[in-house]
């Protein structure tokens, strides 16, 4: 019962560095997604793909890729880390599209990273 | 644009007291309406959400929201709470097909629930 997974978990990156956050989900859901979480902010939505092949922007999506590799598995990119990213990601998955509208999405543990 | 404005940052409340977090949202399309709870150092987890129909929507843990669509809100209650409900609570909404499939969070409320 993996549900949405994510990795790593910790990451400490230098300014200018870049890396792969990685999810995938066993659940067959079309959509995924990417929030960023920060005190006082919520979770604001970087990208998402509603459906396999398909990427969309999300609120904040200034220095963030993505890519979805397949139906299982959205990554998030960033090419050259800010200190602005430092901030907790959540990868989220959903059937919303699918099968109906109000379907929750599902969330990962996270990925804390700091970017000094 | 939607966007989901959580009127309280942070609520203090007494075990056992009720308790009222405020949600209320602004959309141009129709919406589909959750409640997401946050416990320290885990992901989101669904506490209910808004199907058609009855306008008040019981959930996990005693919770229970009402939407009320002429004042766009989506208010959390719970009677009487535990310690264990301290956590962060996210009001969320979904835009349909013509919004994307978006969902778009609060700022969260962050309940003490104090013994």
């Amino acid at each position: 019962n993996a549900g949405v997974t994510q990795t790593p978990k910790f990451q400490v990156l230098k300014t200018g560095q870049s890396m792969t956050l990685q999810c995938a989900q066993d659940m067959n859901h079309n959509s995924m997604y990417w929030y960023r979480q920060d005190p006082g902010m919520g979770l604001r939505l970087i990208y998402y793909s509603a459906s396999e092949g398909t990427t969309d922007k999300g609120e904040v999506p200034n220095g963030y890729n993505v890519s979805r590799l397949n139906k299982r598995e959205f990554s998030l990119r960033l090419e050259s880390a800010a200190p602005s990213q430092t901030s907790v990601y959540f990868c989220a998955s959903s059937t919303v599209g699918q099968s109906s509208y109000n379907s929750p999405l599902h969330f990962g543990n996270g990925t804390r990273l700091t970017v000094t | 644009a939607q966007s989901v404005t959580q009127l309280d940052s942070q609520v203090p409340v007494f075990e056992e007291a009720p308790v009222e977090l405020r949600c209320n949202y602004s959309s141009s399309v129709s919406v589909y309406l959750f409640w997401y709870v946050q416990y320290p150092n885990q992901g989101l987890q669904l506490l209910l959400k808004y199907l058609s129909g009855s306008t008040l929507v019981k959930g996990i843990n005693g919770f229970e929201a009402e939407f009320n669509k002429s004042q766009t809100s989506f208010h959390l209650r719970k009677p009487s709470v535990h310690i264990s409900d301290t956590a962060e609570y996210f009001c969320a909404v979904t835009e349909g097909p013509t919004g994307g499939f978006k969902t778009i969070f609060g700022a969260g409320t962050r309940l003490f629930v104090k013994a």
